[in-house]
């Protein structure tokens, strides 16, 4: 069945750090690739989107690329900050649209 | 910015008692979903509904039910609330359209004596 692996946490950085967050899926066909932010005490927020083969989704200074041929869609910050501490969440909706999530990725920004 | 609400946003409650989770949008979305999640974050959905009168139970078993009477409001009921139900409860909603969205609501965090 689809799925989606995103990389294990927690993920600790200091303050403008190079961030990359891994996420691998599996569907078939083409389908739509998400990252949601979770801040503590909240629910989920779209961060961004791509929709097909190659598209970038980005927002907030944050970038994912639809990779078809590893079907990946890495979340990637070249300088985070301390207000980006949140729970990441990877997710993907199929052609039948229903949506799978990933287990999220914890990340603390320090200082 | 989404317009979806949940209350209350906490709850403390005794075994036993009935409780109702409300979730509203005000976005005219079709589709509603009711996710619970567990405290290592991961999200289980454990029911949906396509539109009104319209409701099916999740990827994980759940003793709770849902009903859907008009569009924008999706209510979750637990009967006889025990502490296995405490955990954070996620309401999210999408318009149906291709590649479309899910926005939710900032969630009901149940604990339950």
């Amino acid at each position: 069945g689809d799925s989606v692996t995103q990389m294990e946490g927690p993920v600790t950085l200091s303050e403008e750090a190079f961030l990359t967050i891994n996420c691998t899926y599996t569907a078939t066909g083409y389908p739509s690739l998400f990252w949601y932010v979770q801040y503590p005490g909240e629910g989920l927020q779209l961060l961004l989107k791509a929709t097909k083969a190659d598209d970038k989704g980005s927002n907030k200074g944050f970038e994912a690329t639809y990779r078809k041929e590893t079907t990946s869609f890495h979340l990637e910050k070249g300088s985070v900050q301390v207000s980006d501490s949140a729970v990441y969440f990877c997710a993907l909706m199929n052609t039948g649209n229903q949506f799978y999530f990933g287990t999220g990725t914890s990340l603390t920004v320090i200082p | 910015e989404a317009d979806i609400y949940q209350t209350p946003r906490y709850l403390v409650i005794g075994t036993g008692k009935k409780i109702t989770l409300e979730c509203s949008q005000t976005m005219g979305h079709d589709k509603m979903y009711w996710y619970q999640q567990d405290p290592g974050m991961e999200l289980h959905l454990i029911h949906y509904s396509y539109g009104v009168n319209s409701t099916e139970k999740g990827d994980l078993s759940s003793e709770s039910t849902v009903s859907r009477i008009r569009t924008e409001h999706f209510p979750l009921t637990l009967e006889s609330a025990r502490p296995s139900h405490t955990s954070q409860y996620l309401c999210a909603s999408s318009d149906g359209l291709a590649a479309d969205t899910q926005y939710f609501g900032p969630g009901t965090r149940l604990t339950v004596l």
